[in-house]
Formats: structure tokens, C-alpha cells, sequence
């Protein structure tokens, strides 16, 4: 079975500060790996995937992911916060392998950018 | 591109009545549209896949004849809620993916109900 965890509720920043959201996985096969963003009462944005290739991934607004894959991790991350970057951040993998699998959320965290 | 759209945004309606929500990919052809259901402050909760011109595939827990899911064409997908009651007030989401297991999920703006 697969899993996703994000062991943060919440991650609080200040602006221009680094930042990471951390992910952690399970299948049980290779992952594919996704970051998506959720602003208030809106649907969900995507941010950036992991298929294969380079371990460091780079997506939207200047967010990018590291795939760790002796840590099953895929922490998200941004060199420089933005107030704007404030909002629910979920990770999401879904198996390589398993052509019935689906995409699999994690609980969300919540990131908090103070100006 | 892979725009996916969802109406209505918000929705009140009363106890005993059914609701209708619908899922359109814009700009691309989706075989296969997801339904979502987002607590507060909770992950999304897969509620049912739903496979253009056959029936619905619908997680353990979620009641098929109380949510029902029609995807007749290629490009919509519905989702009715029947004989709504308090505890359906919720935010629904769709999605529909481009293609194969690789690509990311597109998600519409999400459907807030109340139901009094």
C-alpha cells in the first residue's frame, strides 16, 4: 500500500528567509511524486513532479523539491519566502508500477509566511 | 492549458434536497475525472473515480446511491448529491489528469455546500 506523510501541520517563516516543507513516502514500487498548493477556498494548484532523472526538481514560483530516495523523502522547498507563498501546501505520490494506483495525498501543512 | 472547471462555487440548499455539481475539462479531453471531499483543516478524501461511459468507481465508504456520479462525455463529469442532509455540508473538488500515471491532476475551484 502506499503512504504519504507530512509530519508538519504547520511551518512558520519570515519573509526572505529559506523555507522547507518536509514529505515523506511509501510504495511499493518506484513513486511518482507531486507538490501541489491550495489557496482559501479554492481547488488545488500544481506546483511540481518527481517521475525520474535529476533528484532536484524545480517548479512554480521558484519552489523546488529534492527526491531522496534512501530517506523516501521529497521535501519542498524555496531559497527565499514570500508573504504570498502563505497557504496549504499538500504532498501526493502515487506507485510506478500499479496501473490501478491512485494519487495519494498527504495531510497538508500549512505555511505561514510573516513579513 | 488543462483547464478544469467547476460550478457552481458555492451552494446553500436545504435538507431533503439534491445537488448538482459539475466538472468540465476546457481544453482538454479527460477519459477519467476524480471527486474529492475536504474536511476543514483535512487532507482530500478520494470519494469516487469516474470513468467516462461506464460506471463510477467508488471508494469503501461512500455511498453510490447517495452520491452519484455521471460522466457522459468527455469533457463533463457530475456529481449529485441526493436527499442532502447537514453532515454532506462540505467542499467538494474535481480533477481530471491529462494523461498517463506521470502527469499531474488539474483541479476545478472546488464546490463549497451548505446544507441546513
Amino acid at each position: 500500500a502506499q503512504s504519504v506523510a507530512q509530519p508538519e501541520d504547520q511551518v512558520n517563516v519570515a519573509e526572505g528567509n529559506p523555507l522547507t516543507v518536509k514529505c515523506t513516502y511509501s510504495v511499493s514500487g518506484n513513486p511518482y511524486l507531486f507538490w501541489y498548493v491550495q489557496y482559501p477556498n479554492r481547488g488545488l494548484q500544481f506546483l511540481l513532479k518527481y517521475i525520474t532523472g535529476d533528484n532536484l526538481v524545480k517548479g512554480s514560483y521558484g519552489f523546488e523539491a529534492e527526491f531522496n530516495k534512501s530517506q523516501t523523502s521529497f521535501h519542498l522547498k524555496k531559497p527565499s519566502a514570500l508573504v504570498s507563498d502563505s497557504a496549504l501546501y499538500f504532498c501526493a505520490v502515487r506507485d510506478y508500477y500499479s496501473s490501478a494506483s491512485k494519487i495519494i495525498f498527504g495531510s497538508g501543512t500549512r505555511l505561514s509566511i510573516r513579513p | 492549458g488543462a483547464v478544469v472547471s467547476q460550478h457552481p462555487s458555492r451552494v446553500i440548499c436545504k435538507s431533503g434536497t439534491s445537488v448538482k455539481i459539475e466538472c468540465r475539462s476546457l481544453d482538454f479531453q479527460a477519459t477519467t475525472m476524480f471527486w474529492y471531499r475536504q474536511f476543514p483543516k483535512q487532507s482530500l478524501m478520494l470519494m469516487a473515480t469516474s470513468n467516462e461511459g461506464s460506471k463510477a468507481t467508488y471508494e469503501q465508504g461512500v455511498e453510490k446511491d447517495k452520491f452519484l456520479i455521471n460522466h457522459a462525455s468527455l469533457t463533463l463529469s457530475t456529481l449529485t448529491v441526493t436527499s442532502a442532509h447537514p453532515e454532506d455540508s462540505s467542499f467538494y473538488i474535481c480533477s481530471a489528469s491529462l494523461g498517463d500515471h506521470s502527469s499531474p491532476l488539474h483541479f476545478g475551484n472546488g464546490t463549497r455546500l451548505t446544507v441546513t
